[in-house]
């Protein structure tokens, strides 16, 4: 099966703050790569799809970027309502779909 | 619009057997396969298995194969998810997702846009 990490686990940021999270898959997944973001006590929200694709309503200032095994989410400046948990998921095994950890932001 | 409704909050004892529904409305239900995802208290995302609602045809991941079954009634348009055999590692929020797609390229991508708010499922003795 295909394992995901995330880096870094946690970061600390301030409002404004471009913010990196990288996605790394034990194998090539290509571009079948989700990102999805939860707040506490709510369900994930999709935010990127096939890498790179934006979710239809969400913001711009989050992107994404690779293929192969090395993925990046990037906020291009940080708002208060982005304080969250970062997942990514390979949908490259649709019978064995994996999430990464996790990646907690708050605020610094 | 799109909705998946779960039903409410259980507490099940050690051994038992907890059964979950996620009732869906606003599009075909047939025509979109569903995810079954949990999240004990602090911790990550973890995938437990998919069923297409048309055929019946479900995929366990390997840590819930014997213990988990996926079904639906598609008359009502509800997917279910029991899981058997309780422990107490089993308290967590479990969540349905409607798995959709993206075709360009050549390549088709899945991704679960829809989700449902969530059921908490507490073992306890």
């Amino acid at each position: 099966d295909i394992q995901m990490t995330q880096s870094p686990s946690s970061l600390s940021a301030s409002v404004g703050d471009r913010v990196t999270i990288t996605c790394r898959a034990s194998q090539s997944i290509s571009s079948y790569l989700n990102w999805y973001q939860q707040k506490p006590g709510k369900a994930p929200k999709l935010l990127i799809y096939a890498a790179s694709s934006l979710q239809s309503g969400v913001p711009s200032r989050f992107s994404g970027s690779g293929s192969g095994t090395d993925f990046t989410l990037t906020i291009s400046s940080l708002q208060p309502e982005d304080f969250a948990t970062y997942y990514c998921q390979q949908s490259y095994s649709t019978l064995w779909v994996t999430f990464g950890p996790g990646t907690k932001v708050d605020i610094k | 619009q799109v909705q998946l409704v779960q039903s409410g909050a259980e507490v099940k004892k050690p051994g038992a057997s907890v059964k979950v529904s996620c009732k869906a409305s606003g599009y075909t239900f047939t025509s979109y396969d569903i995810n079954w995802v949990r999240q004990a208290t602090g911790q990550g995302l973890e995938w437990m298995g998919w069923m297409n609602p048309n055929s019946g045809n479900t995929g366990y991941a390997q840590k819930f194969q014997g213990r988990v079954t996926m079904t639906r009634n598609t008359s009502i348009s509800t997917a279910y998810m029991e899981l058997s055999s309780l422990r107490s590692e089993d308290t967590a929020v479990y969540y349905c997702a409607r798995i959709g797609g993206d075709c360009s390229g050549g390549s088709c991508y899945s991704f679960s846009r829809y989700w449902g708010q969530g059921t908490l499922v507490t073992v306890s003795s």
